[in-house]
């Protein structure tokens, strides 16, 4: 969805390397959400936010640390990348405007190797 | 805790041919159940969701998503299967607080041969 940005698609960086993954939306949803995709695994959740004050945990929190800098723009960092955080990421945005089931929508992804 | 599982890594089908796609779910409280689908070099696009109402839930693309309870089963349908249906296929649920994320299962790749 073109309403949902990522950058970088692609990259690729060393172990110990600090990274940020960024995700921008033009949605004026209020939630969004980082999850990490592997082969068999489906998508795991790593952080979420409902606003900009509320952020929580996932699933598989460690080695990454989240910043909702406003309601549109939500970043991803790894402190210091490994190899097993090698993966596709995904930011994903929802509206709880009126409801709070309503979908979500994802943006392209990040391919991220640590070599 | 919410759990999904998708018990077939791939289903292969004609074209033509009817298709199902199979998800459990585990959640306490009532469910909320979500399908999407994923393109090659894509990100997710939702298809349908269950919320209340009606057991059988109509979405994008001429697909449908049967709920049952005593099952705890939504399973993807679509009557004629075309092959550019071909793609990853994944089930989720949300609890009923609305205060959690979706709980993604592995997902499931549909091939549909011509």
């Amino acid at each position: 969805d073109a309403d949902v940005t990522q950058t970088p698609r692609n990259r690729i960086t060393k172990t110990g390397k600090r990274i940020m993954l960024e995700c921008s939306q033009t949605k004026g949803h209020d939630r969004m959400y980082w999850y990490r995709q592997d082969p068999g695994l489906g998508l795991r959740l790593i952080y979420y936010s409902f606003d900009v004050k509320d952020i929580n945990k996932g699933e598989i929190s460690d080695g990454y640390s989240v910043s909702r800098q406003a309601q549109a723009k939500f970043s991803l960092s790894l402190e210091s990348a490994i190899p097993n955080q090698t993966a596709l990421y995904f930011c994903a945005t929802s509206d709880t405007g009126t409801s709070v089931y309503n979908e979500q929508f994802f943006g392209p992804g990040t391919r991220l190797t640590v070599l | 805790a919410q759990s999904v599982a998708q018990p077939e890594d791939q289903v292969n089908v004609a074209e033509g041919n009817p298709l199902t796609v199979k998800c459990t779910y585990s959640v306490s409280g009532n469910p909320y159940l979500f399908w999407y689908v994923q393109y090659p070099n894509r990100g997710l696009q939702f298809l349908l969701k269950y919320i209340t109402g009606d057991n059988l839930v109509k979405g994008s693309y001429g697909f449908e998503a049967e709920f049952n309870k005593s099952q705890t089963s939504f399973h993807l349908k679509k009557p004629s299967a075309l092959v550019s249906d071909s793609a990853l296929y994944f089930c989720a649920v949300r609890d009923h607080t609305g205060r959690r994320a979706l709980t993604f299962g592995s997902g499931t790749r549909l091939q549909v041969q011509p």
